[in-house]
């Protein structure tokens, strides 16, 4: 089975600070990892995708995050954080070819706060 | 394209009552979930259907069941509504089984009370 974990549950950085938020995963056969990002009272909104294409993956308003297989590890970064970037992030895996490769295992979450 | 649209967005019930959620798609979507959120628990899997015509349990199935109408709608029934299923309940879709990412609807906040 696929799993990720999401280390702290709140994170407050600056306006124009550097963003990292921390997801490991666990899956017994090739991961897909997801970020998506959930702004107050809307539904979740895809940040990027990895799918064993390039370990570096950009996606939306600036984000990026980099697959390392020998770590287990997606953490997304963001160079310089906006007052708009606080939300909740989720990490997310679905493993292809495995039994729950119909759905994705989500983290807890990651509530952002930029202060100003 | 509306993308995936949920109805209702507030609901309250009271213990006991049942009652549908409503979830449908526009984007041929073969795959269909419904989650649920609940504070520290990020998103849990209740029910999915890979395609039309089928449906398999998730993590968390217990005093809920769905219907796969068609390509395009997934519903879910709460039957005998308890206070441990207040929550916020999403339905997502995707392209196919596994892989790519999942477009979420704006979810429906529910209370039993």
């Amino acid at each position: 089975a696929q799993s990720v974990t999401q280390l702290g549950s709140h994170v407050s950085v600056s306006e124009g600070a550097l963003v990292l938020l921390r997801c490991n995963y666990s899956s017994s056969v090739p991961p897909y990892l997801f970020w998506y990002v959930q702004y107050p009272n809307q539904g979740l909104q895809l940040l990027l995708k990895y799918t064993s294409a390039a370990t570096l993956v950009k996606g939306i308003n600036g984000f990026e995050a980099e697959f390392k297989k020998s770590e287990t590890s997606f953490h997304l970064t963001k160079p310089s954080a906006h007052m708009s970037d606080a939300a909740e992030y989720f990490c997310a895996v679905s493993g292809w070819g495995s039994n729950s490769g119909y759905a994705l295992n989500f983290g807890k979450g990651t509530s952002l706060l930029v202060t100003p | 394209n509306a993308g995936v649209t949920q109805t209702p967005k507030f609901q309250v019930l009271k213990t006991g009552q049942s009652m549908t959620l409503q979830c449908a798609q526009d984007m041929n979507h073969n795959s269909m979930y419904w989650y649920r959120q609940d504070p520290g628990m990020g998103l849990r899997l209740i029910y999915y259907s890979a395609s039309e015509g089928t449906t398999d349990k998730g993590e968390v199935p217990n005093g809920y069941n769905v219907s796969r109408l068609n390509k395009r709608e997934f519903s879910l029934r709460l039957e005998s509504a308890a206070p441990s299923q207040t929550s916020v309940y999403f339905c997502a879709s995707s392209e196919k089984r596994g892989g790519l990412e999942q477009f979420f609807g704006p979810g429906t906040r529910l209370t039993v009370l």
